[in-house]
């Protein structure tokens, strides 16, 4: 069956620090992958989406890789702040519009 | 604000009672979706939608049903509500596959 995994659950860094988040998924070739934001009580917010054609995709402080050959992304919040700290999900989209999503990792960034 | 509401918000109800969790939007968007999110398992797809009266199953479709007679309103129904159904329920649209995904702000269900 499909399975998406992000590498762990909890991820603490110091401010000013590059934090990297990982997704690994295994039966599943995915059109696209896309990372998204959730804070606390909220619903998720979408963030970057890479397609499986694309290698690298940034967006200010943020930088997504996709690897289809190793079937991982990696997520990265360069200059991190206290601001950024959330969970972090990543999701993997199908040309017919379905979308499933990891477990999460929740990053916590200490001044 | 993608124009997204779900109601009610929050509900508590008794288990073999049926729900029904309403998915409204205002942007004509064709695909909508219904998650459940649980600790430990993150967010899963229940049903979605690519279209009027177009609806597939996710991945934990048991005991629940949907229905999307028109573009803005996607339901979701569970027949009889059991306390493995507890959780906290999102809607999502997007105009198409591949692009951004909008998720409502959650609604919070208990079976008691």
């Amino acid at each position: 069956s499909q399975k998406i995994e992000q590498n762990s659950e909890a991820l603490n860094i110091q401010e000013g620090k590059t934090a990297t988040l990982t997704c690994n998924y295994t039966n599943y070739s995915p059109a696209y992958l896309q990372w998204y934001r959730q804070d606390p009580g909220r619903g998720p917010v979408f963030l970057l989406l890479i397609r499986e054609n694309e290698k690298e995709k940034r967006k200010e402080r943020l930088k997504v890789t996709f690897d289809t050959t190793l079937k991982q992304s990696l997520f990265h919040i360069t200059a991190s702040q206290p601001a950024d700290s959330a969970t972090y999900l990543c999701a993997l989209g199908s040309n017919t519009g379905k979308l499933i999503f990891g477990q999460g990792t929740t990053l916590q960034v200490k001044p | 604000d993608a124009g997204i509401t779900q109601s009610p918000r929050h509900k508590v109800t008794e288990t073999g009672t049926p729900v029904t969790l309403r998915c409204h939007q205002t942007e004509n968007h064709r695909y909508m979706y219904w998650y459940r999110q649980d600790p430990g398992h993150g967010l899963r797809l229940i049903h979605y939608s690519y279209g009027v009266k177009d609806t597939d199953k996710g991945e934990v479709s048991d005991g629940y049903s949907v229905s999307r007679s028109k573009t803005e309103d996607f339901l979701l129904t569970l027949e009889s509500a059991t306390s493995s159904q507890t959780s906290v329920y999102f809607c999502a649209i997007t105009t198409g596959s591949g692009n951004t995904i909008y998720f409502g702000e959650g609604s919070w269900l208990t079976v008691v």
